[in-house]
């Protein structure tokens, strides 16, 4: 089993829909909780970064998290098609295990207009 | 503009040879990481480096080899031991203080078996 479950897609929506991206993992190690957006044939860059549980929100993206439950999720408002990518989960220990990500296996959204 | 260069983008390798992907940052970060990324698979770490002249091997380190003789530079050797090289492979770096945990990737190589 990976420590590390997101659900795979491919996800497609219209424009304008909310859209909910999701992981769970098994190691109650992780501390920190990120999100990365990929687009095809490019590096991942981070879009949302979470310490412990609790939500954040940064224009129309919210991040929650939910160390209880081991479950993580991305909140997309007034989704656009610009936000058409693959996204990534990634967790990581903290302390000496900084920067050492265990990624989900992506989630690939389509909106369309 | 600081960031991290790869390259090259493509490369193509024949079976029994070695190839080396070059990865450079100017972002003055300590660490470095290489990644894999195969379709429906995410990002799984092959080798780290947290210092100069210091790394360990990650996930998947068989068949690979890492260099850190410079801060800005962190070469990965693809070996003929390498059963599957085909894939993406991704470089990234981060700062290393204990909050922030945050990687900066590069554009990342696509390596080919022909």
């Amino acid at each position: 089993q990976k420590e590390v479950e997101q659900d795979p897609g491919p996800l497609s929506v219209p424009e304008g829909a909310i859209v909910s991206l999701n992981c769970t993992y098994s190691n109650s190690a992780f501390q920190y909780f990120m999100w990365y957006r990929q687009y095809s044939r490019k590096g991942p860059e981070l879009l949302m970064y979470t310490y412990s549980s609790g939500n954040k929100e940064d224009g129309r993206f919210t991040a929650q998290v939910d160390k209880s439950s081991k479950y993580i999720s991305l909140f997309i408002r007034d989704s656009q098609p610009s936000d058409s990518a693959t996204y990534l989960c990634a967790m990581s220990k903290g302390g000496t295990s900084y920067g050492k990500l265990t990624f989900g296996q992506g989630t690939i959204l389509t909106v369309h207009p | 503009d600081g960031g991290i260069t790869q390259s090259p983008k493509y490369l193509f390798r024949k079976e029994g040879q070695n190839v080396t992907l070059s990865c450079e940052q100017n972002l003055n970060h300590d660490a470095m990481y290489w990644y894999r990324q195969d379709p429906g698979q995410g990002l799984r770490l092959i080798y780290y480096s947290q210092i100069v002249n210091d790394f360990q091997k990650g996930d998947i380190a068989e068949g690979y080899s890492v260099s850190r003789e410079k801060k800005e530079s962190f070469p990965l050797t693809v070996t003929s031991a390498q059963k599957n090289p085909t894939a993406f492979y991704l470089c990234a770096s981060t700062s290393r203080g204990t909050m922030n945990t945050e990687a900066f990737f590069g554009q990342g190589t696509r390596l080919t078996v022909v």
